[in-house]
């Protein structure tokens, strides 16, 4: 049972453009949400989060949003930089602070020159 | 400030034997959570562990462990290596227990053969 779905396995954007990556989650309980960015050979790095009582949250480049009627949340990256290419993985928090994240299954973003 | 550190980076084992993997997380970070990935299940919740303490278990199998230690350090443990072993094993730590905002170090790859 996928609870957390990222339905686009790649993504190809050109260089300058904006990169939007899709997350849909089933379970009502999750409080939480997260975007990390993950380079071959190296574990994910935390990139972005939001809370569930929030519907936006910006950082830099970076912004997510959160649609919580739909449950559904994206990440948007504005511009996008070739350095930006990797795998990107949402992930959900239960609430009750259990300290355990569910992921997607990722996308894979390439950002061409 | 040192990131989440694995050892080892990589780890062939034969069926039938186990592993143990270790963990030093972030100084100052208190919670340790493991992580498997695979191509087929993507990144799933092994466990947590805080002052010591298991605090939350994935649905994993009982061949499935962990410890921490009073510095923080975590180690994991898989008994009876069996083919579907084979992963990427990530370590995260984060400040306190239950805190969603998880650090995440470079992965141990164990190759079950």
């Amino acid at each position: 049972d996928q609870q957390v779905k990222q339905n686009s396995p790649s993504l190809s954007v050109q260089e300058g453009r904006i990169s939007i990556l899709n997350c849909d989650y089933t379970n009502s309980m999750f409080d939480y949400f997260l975007w990390y960015k993950k380079y071959p050979a190296e574990g994910p790095t935390f990139l972005i989060s939001i809370s569930s009582i929030k519907d936006k949250n910006e950082d830099g480049r970076f912004t997510v949003f959160l649609n919580k009627s739909a449950k559904h949340l994206s990440l948007h990256i504005v511009p996008s930089q070739p350095g930006d290419s990797a795998v990107y993985f949402c992930a959900a928090s239960p609430s009750g602070n259990t300290g355990k994240l569910i992921f997607g299954q990722g996308t894979t973003l390439q950002v061409k020159p | 400030k040192a990131g989440v550190t694995q050892t080892p980076r990589y780890l062939i084992k034969t069926r039938g034997q186990q592993v143990t993997l270790s963990c030093s997380p972030i100084s100052g970070h208190r919670s340790v959570s493991w992580y498997q990935q695979t191509p087929g299940q993507g990144l799933q919740f092994l466990f947590e562990y805080f002052s010591e303490t298991q605090r939350n278990k994935g649905n994993f199998p009982g061949r499935f462990s962990g410890r921490q230690f009073s510095n923080s350090r975590s180690e994991m443990n898989v008994s009876t290596l069996e083919l579907g072993d084979s992963a990427l094993y990530l370590c995260a730590s984060s400040l306190v227990a239950g805190d969603n905002e998880q650090f995440f170090g470079p992965g141990t790859r164990l190759t079950v053969l």
